[in-house]
Parts: C-alpha cells; sequence; structure tokens
C-alpha cells in the first residue's frame, strides 16, 4: 500500500520567516495530494490540496509544489504567523479514496 | 452549516468493556470516513461508507470492531471488547461525492482512554 513519509517531525520558525515541510509518496498511481491542519482538541482541517497534473498551487501564504518523478511534494508558509502553530499533516491517495498521511510536523511560530 | 458532529467527545472505560461513538455526517455528504488517530501519529482510515454500504473496511479489525450506517446519513462505530492499545482518538470525516473534487471535512473526534 501507500506509504508517506514527512520531515520534519518539528519544526520551529520566528514570525515571519517561511516554514517548509516536505512528504514523499511511494505509490505512483497516487495522484491527490491534500494538506491538513491540527489544532489541539480539534479534528484535521484542508488548508490547500494538489492534484497530480499541477505542478504548484498558492493560495495567500500557502503554497505546495508537487515532483511526481520524485515521488514527493511540499508545503510552504510564508510569513509566518503565530496562528499558523499546530500540527501539519501531508496526505496522498489515489484519487479520492482513503487518505495515506504522514505523521505529521509539529510547527511552532515564535513572536 | 454544521460541521461533522461526534459524541461523546471523550470516553474513559475499562478494558473489555464495550464503547460505542456517534457521527453526524454534513447534511448532503454521501460518503463517510471512520478513522483512527494514534497519539503523535497520523490518521489511518478504519472504514469507508458510501451512502450506507461499507465500500472499504479492509483495515477494520473485525473481531472485535463493527460499524454501522443504516439510513445512509449518521453511524455508529462500537468496540467490543475494548482493549488497552484501543485508546486513541477516533474521527470522523465525510465528503460530498466520490471521485470528484471533494474534501474530507473531519469531525473534532471522540477521545478514548482504555483503563
Amino acid at each position: 500500500g501507500e506509504n508517506v513519509e514527512q520531515h520534519p517531525s518539528t519544526l520551529s520558525v520566528q514570525e515571519g520567516d517561511s516554514a517548509v515541510i516536505k512528504c514523499t509518496y511511494s505509490d505512483s498511481a497516487s495522484n491527490y495530494f491534500p494538506w491538513y491542519k491540527q489544532e489541539l482538541g480539534k479534528g484535521p482541517q484542508l488548508i490547500i490540496d494538489i492534484r497530480s497534473n499541477v505542478g504548484e498551487k498558492k493560495d495567500q501564504r500557502i503554497a505546495v509544489t508537487l515532483n511526481k518523478t520524485a515521488k514527493h511534494f511540499s508545503l510552504h508558509i510564508t510569513e509566518t504567523q503565530p496562528e499558523d502553530s499546530a500540527v501539519y499533516f501531508c496526505a496522498a491517495s489515489v484519487f479520492d479514496y482513503a487518505l495515506n498521511f504522514g505523521k505529521g510536523t509539529s510547527l511552532l511560530v515564535t513572536p | 452549516e454544521a460541521g461533522v458532529v461526534q459524541s461523546p467527545r471523550y470516553k474513559i472505560i475499562e478494558k473489555k468493556q464495550p464503547v460505542a461513538f456517534w457521527c453526524n455526517p454534513i447534511s448532503g455528504h454521501n460518503t463517510l470516513y471512520w478513522y483512527l488517530q494514534n497519539l503523535g501519529q497520523g490518521p489511518e482510515l478504519l472504514i469507508r461508507y458510501e451512502n450506507e454500504e461499507a465500500v472499504d473496511d479492509s483495515q477494520l479489525p473485525k473481531d472485535r470492531f463493527s460499524a454501522e450506517r443504516l439510513k445512509g446519513v449518521d453511524s455508529t462505530l462500537k468496540i467490543q471488547p475494548a482493549e488497552l492499545g484501543d485508546s486513541a482518538v477516533y474521527l470522523c470525516a465525510s465528503s460530498l461525492d466520490l471521485g470528484t473534487d471533494n474534501e474530507q471535512f473531519f469531525g473534532p473526534g471522540t477521545r478514548l482512554t482504555v483503563l
């Protein structure tokens, strides 16, 4: 089955800096790659997603890039703010079937 | 519009006891998922429903876990008997339709502690 690896497991940045989280996947059939943000005591919330026919997608301060050949995709957050502090999960799936999640990155943005 | 509703939010039981979790998806969402999230890990799929049909239950430990979605709306996940290793957060998610540009919306989860 699909195996998604996510790095780093923890990331600390200063407010205003950029944060980058990287994921790799194993199943070349995967074509849907969402990113979720999970705050303490809450369920994951989709922040951005990308499909395999697109190499990059941007939404305000958040961007995702996909390299299908290398089977890796990354989340980029610019101008980080304290409210960006949370656990971020990448996931991969074939179409929109069951999501295979990475282990998460705990992001801390310090003022 | 209300999101995915789950209850209870927290449950503490002793091992070997039964427990049940309830989920009400977003209105109109025909696909419902149950995920298990262990501490420090990403969610893992237990079962996926399309309407009332379980279309993927390959990861559900069927010796002790069961689920139902009788009318294709709300769903119940049951564990009987519970084991210490079942302590985790049980997440429910729903999406509008399978195979289209559908986002999975997650509920807040039920945190289970087995003593």
